[in-house]
């Protein structure tokens, strides 16, 4: 069954670091998400991704963020300079249409120091 | 603004009993919700959904039934097992919305032996 993958498992960083965290959604699939969660808490949005640029972000998505499709299979997401309130887990998931059902990736743990 | 919401942090069922997670919403405008299963360690996994001018949908041993009069919806599983143990969320979209799910805080279900 196709899944959506996500590497690293677990990425840790100092304060102020850049980060790429990087998903290859399912392959047939056309729209692209990043959630976080923090550890205890609720899966919060940060961003979808269709047609090579952005559908819809949240205010957690700001100027220090962003995503790329720098090819035809992966989904990246960039912190320019990590904070440690950016610890969390990350979650890419796909979809194969807006309103479809989305698969979600395994995640990655990130850790800033 | 909208959220959405869960009764209970917490439930504890007996193996084979059935088990009802419930769910609260306040924005009216969500075109369709989405329960998700979430184990220890992995991402959200779909398990069923529900467009807003349904009141009830049926898969394998779940049930997910909504009240838009009292903006409410509920997961029932049933003959719950052990492998059903995790944290369950419910999560809103909007057809308009390019995908973004609310999520609501989640309910750890605990199925004892």
């Amino acid at each position: 069954e196709p899944e959506v993958t996500q590497t690293p498992s677990h990425q840790v960083t100092q304060m102020g670091q850049e980060v790429i965290l990087r998903c290859v959604p399912i392959s047939n699939h056309l729209y692209f998400y990043w959630y976080r969660q923090i550890l205890g808490q609720k899966v919060e949005f940060l961003v979808s991704f269709y047609n090579n640029e952005i559908s819809e972000k949240s205010e957690i998505f700001d100027d220090q963020f962003s995503v790329e499709r720098p090819d035809g299979s992966n989904f990246t997401l960039k912190i320019r300079s990590t904070k440690l309130e950016d610890s969390a887990m990350y979650f890419c998931a796909s979809s194969g249409d807006s309103t479809g059902t989305q698969y979600f990736g395994p995640g990655t743990r990130l850790t800033v120091l | 603004g909208e959220s959405v919401g869960l009764h209970l942090p917490t439930l504890s069922v007996q193996e084979g009993d059935n088990s009802i997670i419930n769910c609260a919403y306040s924005n009216s405008a969500s075109d369709y919700f989405i329960w998700y299963k979430q184990e220890s360690g992995k991402g959200p996994q779909f398990i069923i959904d529900i467009r807003s001018n349904m009141d009830k949908r049926q898969g394998q041993r779940v049930t997910v039934l909504l009240n838009k009069t009292v903006k409410h919806l509920s997961l029932q599983i049933a003959a719950t097992q052990p492998g059903d143990s995790a944290v369950y969320f419910c999560a809103e979209n909007r057809d308009t919305n390019a995908g973004k799910s609310t999520f609501g805080d989640g309910t750890t279900l605990t199925v004892k032996p």
